[in-house]
């Protein structure tokens, strides 16, 4: 099985730079997923790791550690639509995920 | 990206009435689809993988004959909740992933389902 953890809520301000972290552990490994979700929308994809290392995409990029079983998803220059919940996923058979962290940007 | 649509986006029914949800991949085809429900800020949790041509595997706690998946095409999987209850008041999202081994899993844009 798998186990997501990602924390439940984190505030930022317009402009700075957020980092979101997850750990899991899961058997059959097969990358890691990062998601944003507005509220009362579907999730829409923001990153897909599955080596270890920075993958860097405009202003959010996303970081794994297949050793430490570590995740990350840094988001720059920050706007206010980035406020949003943002939802980790391992991916094995399927995806599982976690409970998603629900990020304010203020102003 | 690929393109998954989801009908319909929201729907109010009865208790005790049946509710469909249809989740179609529009431009690839996608042998396995996934149906999701997520509660009010909750995460998304997986209820069921629905296999075209073959028996849906529900996940541990979901009923099978509550709600019935059919995958009847390589485009095209529906899940029906039958004798709804508000309990079921949830958003319902289906996701899928191109047949050709992509990474990515596509979603639907999600029905919010509201049993009265």
């Amino acid at each position: 099985g798998q186990n997501i953890d990602q924390p439940t809520e984190m505030t930022a301000t317009e402009g700075a730079i957020v980092q979101i972290n997850c750990t899991y552990q899961t058997s059959g490994f097969n990358g890691l997923f990062w998601y944003q979700q507005h509220a009362g929308e579907a999730p829409t994809f923001l990153s897909y790791n599955v080596l270890d290392g920075l993958e860097e995409k405009g202003r959010f990029s996303s970081f794994l550690s297949r050793s430490k079983g570590y995740s990350y998803l840094l988001l720059k220059e920050l706007q206010m639509k980035d406020s949003a919940s943002y939802l980790c996923a391992g991916s094995a058979r399927q995806l599982t995920f976690g409970s998603g962290t629900q990020l304010t940007v203020l102003p | 990206g690929a393109v998954v649509s989801q009908h319909p986006s929201r729907v109010i029914c009865k208790s005790g009435t049946s509710v469909k949800i249809e989740c179609r991949s529009l431009d690839f085809q996608a042998t396995t689809m996934f149906w999701y429900r997520q509660f009010p800020k909750q995460s998304l949790m997986l209820m069921a993988t629905s296999n075209e041509g073959s028996k849906a595997t529900y996940e541990q706690g979901v009923e099978k004959d509550k709600f019935l998946i059919n995958h009847a095409s390589l485009t095209l999987s529906t899940l029906t909740v039958t004798s709804a209850h508000p309990e079921d008041s949830s958003f319902y999202i289906c996701s899928a992933r191109d047949l050709r081994g992509g990474t990515e899993a596509f979603f639907g844009q999600g029905t919010r389902l509201t049993v009265v």
